[in-house]
């Protein structure tokens, strides 16, 4: 079983729709979640961590589920601009290592 | 904002080559790592650092040595380029409970 696991779609959305992406982990020591966005050819850029009561950042909505081992992410009323590739990332504890799944594929269509 | 740097965005180097691959940060963070990325695969760690002179292996380390001789300053060292090694480069930086920045990555080519 992989560390991170993520559905690498593609998700092909329309504008304006809310859309839901989960991320499973393996290790239950893990202790710090995040979400990244990566555009094609471009560096990871941190989108937002995600807190154990989850949180919210306008559109975006994290939220963190120990018990099952997974984590989620929410986009609601989705723009063009939110096209791009979505990587779930964990820290399993124990060091400062980052463990990053392969990414979701995301295309908002007009 | 954090500014981590990479030295080059594309090198291409001969199979045999050794290959220095240069990463600054401007945040005076403790933890620096080297990731490679490649398509179906995602985001792999080579080594981390955790401080200046301390080095821990990733998880694809064979082929590869680092230096961290500056706080700032974290380079991966390819110490015979071969052409699985051609990927994209991409050095991070980090503290406490913070994600990661990344460095804008370097897309190296071994021919």
């Amino acid at each position: 079983r992989k560390e991170v696991e993520q559905d690498p779609g593609p998700f092909n959305v329309p504008e304006g729709a809310t859309v839901a992406f989960n991320c499973t982990y393996s290790n239950s020591a893990s202790q710090s979640f995040f979400w990244y966005r990566q555009d094609c050819r471009k560096e990871p850029k941190l989108l937002m961590s995600v807190y154990s009561s989850g949180n919210e950042d306008g559109r975006f909505t994290a939220q963190l589920n120990r018990a099952s081992q997974y984590i989620s992410l929410l986009i609601r009323d989705s723009k063009l601009s939110d096209s791009a590739t979505y990587l779930c990332v964990v820290n399993m504890g124990g060091n400062e290592k980052l463990t990053f799944g392969t990414g979701t594929r995301l295309t908002i269509i007009p | 904002d954090v500014k981590v740097t990479q030295s080059s965005r594309y090198l291409v180097k001969r199979t045999g080559e050794k290959v220095f691959l240069e990463c600054v940060q401007d945040m005076d963070h403790e933890n620096m790592f080297w990731y490679r990325q490649d398509p179906g695969l995602g985001l792999r760690l080579i080594y981390f650092s955790y401080d200046v002179k301390m080095k821990e292996k990733g998880d694809i380390p064979e082929g590869y040595s680092v230096s961290r001789e500056k706080k700032e300053r974290f380079s991966l060292i390819l110490e015979s380029a071969s052409t699985n090694q051609t990927s994209m480069y991409l050095c991070a930086s980090r503290t406490g409970e913070v994600g990661a920045f990344f460095g804008q990555g370097t897309r190296l080519t071994v021919v």
